[in-house]
């Protein structure tokens, strides 16, 4: 079993729609939990980190956490073209600065 | 804050040949950092941990004699590829370890394109 699994992809989205993006993780003692955004030929760049369980929103990103589902999410609210990426979860399962990736999901936006 | 920066940009080099390519945390001091390799369309692969003044920490399957790795400082790290070959071309990445309101967080330089011809 993978230390981190990502709904599979692409999603395709209309402009305007929202996006949700799912990702579970098998180490039950992480703390920390990420999500990159990756543009074709760029470096990742981080978008919200979330370390409670909760919802957290920063504009029109939401990330949801549930540590006893072991389950994070992200949602794009008003998608925008520009938000056509790879999507990356990121889970730091212990004390170190070490992190386990997903394999990413790949979001288009339609214009 | 949090600034990672990584030199060269993009690098073409004849097969053969060694590259190095330098991870620098510009305004925090990273004990450890990371190098990442990535192929067209595949995830990041985590190819080793970098700590400062001690020996990297490899993945499987990663060549430490063809991927060396020197953490001589707190804010660099360089990761030489040696004996380069075409099937070494791809986008490598280095992150550096930090805080960030408490919690260990990476923070990602901007990566390195390199073509081995």
């Amino acid at each position: 079993q993978k230390e981190v699994e990502q709904n599979s992809g692409p999603l395709s989205v209309p402009e305007g729609a929202i996006a949700s993006l799912n990702c579970t993780y098998s180490d039950r003692g992480s703390q920390s939990f990420f999500w990159y955004r990756q543009y074709s030929g760029k470096s990742p760049e981080l978008i919200m980190s979330i370390y409670s369980n909760g919802d957290k929103e920063d504009g029109r990103f939401t990330a949801q956490l549930n540590k006893a589902s072991q389950y994070v999410s992200l949602l794009i609210r008003d998608s925008q073209p520009s938000d056509s990426a790879t999507y990356l979860c990121a889970v730091n399962p212990g004390d170190d600065y070490k992190l386990s990736f997903g394999a990413g999901t790949t979001v288009t936006v339609r214009a | 804050g949090a600034v990672v920066s990584q030199h060269p940009s993009r690098v073409i080099c004849k097969s053969g040949t060694s590259v190095k390519i330098e991870c620098r945390s510009l305004d925090f001091q990273a004990t450890t950092m990371f190098w990442y390799r990535q192929f067209p369309k595949q995830s990041l692969m985590l190819m080793a941990t970098s700590n400062e003044g001690s020996k990297a920490t490899y993945e499987q399957g990663v060549e430490k004699d063809k991927f060396l790795i020197n953490h001589a400082s707190l804010t660099l790290s360089t990761l030489t590829v040696t004996s380069a070959h075409p099937e070494d071309s791809s986008f490598y990445i280095c992150s550096a370890g930090g805080l960030a309101g408490g919690y260990n967080e990476q923070f990602f330089g901007p990566g390195t394109r390199l073509t081995v011809l």
